[in-house]
This record gives structure tokens, sequence and C-alpha cells, in this order.
């Protein structure tokens, strides 16, 4: 069965940079893109951005640019995403999560990994 | 670009029927048939209940359904069930290979 896991909580203090993992297991890594998504606490769903695991190629949001990177190791199956410069508003749930094939949502979604920021 | 703009907060009672507005742009929600929703419970991973603006996936109830007009996309959850207390969040598909998501909204059961 198609699963994404996520690597444990992170605690990181501010101007600290986190990656998190993300393992893809049950289908054909290179397929299906896979987007970040965080939650704040209490907070809505943001879109950060893709990587293709295929080409490596990746896209992030306006906000994100500079700050984050997409990287992916396909001998693993594992995508990773990289925030540099944590501030304490960067706190939050990030999840990844799977395109369908020929859609545009998410079939498939990680548990999340929580990451806190603070000194 | 700003997030997708939903109601805070639904609420009603069982049975009932609810609908849940989700308002943006030519741009985005305007522009074509990409919009997904996304039911969340607390401490849980979102999971799709509709996509492609009126498609659902198999396994989920027809009690969900979607619509679109103009730069609005709307979920209608029939016969509210105890179960649908939950957080619903809408997706678009952006342009320029982003994506966005609305603000989300709280569904209530009475």
């Amino acid at each position: 069965q198609v699963q994404l896991v996520q690597a444990g909580a992170e605690f990181k203090k501010p101007g600290a940079s986190v990656k998190v993992s993300c393992k893809a297991s049950g289908y054909a890594f290179n397929v299906y893109y896979i987007h970040w998504v965080r939650q704040a606490p209490g907070q809505g769903l943001e879109w950060m951005g893709w990587i293709s695991p295929d080409s490596g190629g990746a896209n992030y949001a306006q906000r994100f640019q500079g700050r984050v990177t997409m990287t992916r190791d396909t001998s693993i199956s594992t995508v990773y995403m990289e925030v540099s410069s944590l501030k304490s508003d960067d706190t939050a749930v990030y999840y990844c999560a799977r395109v369908h094939l020929g859609s545009y949502y998410y079939d498939y979604w990680g548990q999340g990994t929580l990451v806190t920021v603070s000194s | 670009q700003s997030a997708l703009t939903q109601p805070a907060s639904v609420s009603g009672s069982p049975g009932q029927s609810i609908t849940i507005s989700c308002t943006g742009t030519s741009s985005d929600v305007g522009t074509s048939n990409l919009v997904s929703w996304y039911q969340q419970h607390p401490d849980k991973a979102p999971k799709i209940i509709v996509f492609e603006g009126t498609k659902r996936p198999s396994g989920v109830t027809n009690r969900f359904s979607g619509s679109k007009s103009g730069n609005t996309a709307s979920l209608t959850i029939s016969g509210l069930q105890p179960e649908d207390e939950a957080d619903y969040f809408c997706c678009s598909y952006a342009g320029g290979s982003a994506w966005m998501f609305g603000g989300g909204t709280k569904v209530t059961v009475l």
C-alpha cells in the first residue's frame, strides 16, 4: 500500500536550519510529484512548493523562495525539504503529500513532522 | 498570493445540509476546474473528499458534493453526521506551477 512516512519531531533555535524527510513506499517513486504543505498551530494549510522525484526539479511558493530547498534521493525513495534561517513563526507541522497522477489533488499524505522553533 | 477565502465556521444540526464557500479570483478558482477539498480531523493529516471541483474519490460518501460558480467553489455536506465535525480546506491550482489553500472552515455539528 502507498505510504509516505515522515521523520520525527524537530526542535530548533532561531536562525538554524531544519531538514525534514519523507520516505515513499508502495508505488513507483519517480512517477508522482511530491508537495510540501505546512500548518502552524491552530492555523490553516499553507502550500510551500513541489519537487519532481524524476528530474529533481522544484518550484517554491514565492514567500519561501531563497529559504526553502527541496531535494530527493531516488536510491531510497525519499524526498527532503530544508528550511533555513528559521524563525519562531516557522513553528508548524510540515506535511509531504503526493499528487494524484494526471490530476491536481493530493491523494496521499505523510503523517506530518512537527518543527518547533524556540530559543 | 493571498489565500482563498473561506468562512471561519459553519454549523448545522444532524441531518441538515450545509455549504462551505471558497472564493478566489479569475487567476485561480475561476480559471479552471482544479479545485479540491480536504477534510481534517484534529491531529490528523488532511483527507481528500472532492477533486476537480465535483468528483469524489472512491470510498468517499456521496453526502459530500462540490460545485463552482465563477470565482467561487462550494462544498455541500448533506445529511450532516457527527463524524463530519472537522476542518475543511479548499485548494486550487493558481497558475505558474503554484497552488494555494483556503483559510479553512470549522464545521460544528450541533
